[in-house]
């Protein structure tokens, strides 16, 4: 099973930030943070991860909260074009690197 | 760098028919994966190869259900017989070890 919980549905409107939440309250010490989207028809496309620091890359940030039990994927300016389901996964062993999918948030970005 | 490649993008089969997806992983990732999207859900796991030995196989209907990866670079998926429950969508994934995944854009299933 997955071991995050996301809400089913989320609006933005264009130009504003989108803030995604996640809750992975029983995340060990040692799993990644893993965001993940997928537009309509097409594969899921990788966004960012992190352990414990916040991280940002050209396509988004992610917060994760100091007792790892949360976090948030932020869009700063979300365009037509981020409308997709957004998946956060906590990739379950270092050794495998092995990810259990849940049914994501679908993020809708209205002009 | 070229990603991911599968073939085909959609097939339409009848039950009890056969049918075999393929994969090319991105170059010089040792570790892939296939999963199975049905529409809706999020995408689960079937079968992880490293290299080409099978690392976790645990999810795979292995009655119906086939993967190769002989040579340690492209992958087949095969279904013999294919049921109504197994119109999905099959996406291969690769990555350089336990390193982030990059997914394809996957093959498109309808069974009637």
């Amino acid at each position: 099973d997955a071991k995050t919980t996301q809400p089913t549905s989320m609006d933005c409107a264009e130009g504003r930030a989108a803030n995604l939440p996640c809750n992975h309250s029983t995340i060990s010490g040692n799993e990644y943070v893993y965001w993940y989207r997928q537009i309509h028809s097409q594969g899921p496309q990788y966004i960012i991860h992190g352990l414990k620091n916040n991280e940002t890359n050209e396509m988004a940030s992610l917060i994760i909260t100091e007792d790892r039990k949360s976090s948030t994927l932020i869009l700063p300016h979300a365009t037509l074009r981020d409308t997709a389901v957004y998946y956060c996964i906590v990739r379950v062993g270092s050794n495998t690197g092995k990810l259990i999918f849940g049914q994501g948030t679908t993020l809708q970005v209205k002009p | 760098e070229a990603g991911v490649a599968q073939s085909p993008r959609y097939k339409i089969i009848e039950k009890r028919q056969s049918v075999a997806f393929w994969c090319n992983p991105i170059s010089g990732h040792a570790t892939l994966y296939w999963y199975q999207q049905i529409l809706g859900q999020g995408p689960k796991l079937l079968i992880q190869f490293q290299n080409n030995g099978v690392v976790d196989d645990s999810q795979l209907p292995k009655d119906r259900f086939s993967a190769e990866r002989l040579k340690g670079v492209d992958s087949t998926l095969k279904i013999q017989p294919a049921k109504l429950e197994d119109s999905a969508v099959y996406l291969c994934a690769s990555a350089h070890y336990t390193d982030t995944q990059y997914f394809g854009p996957g093959t498109r299933l309808t069974v009637l």
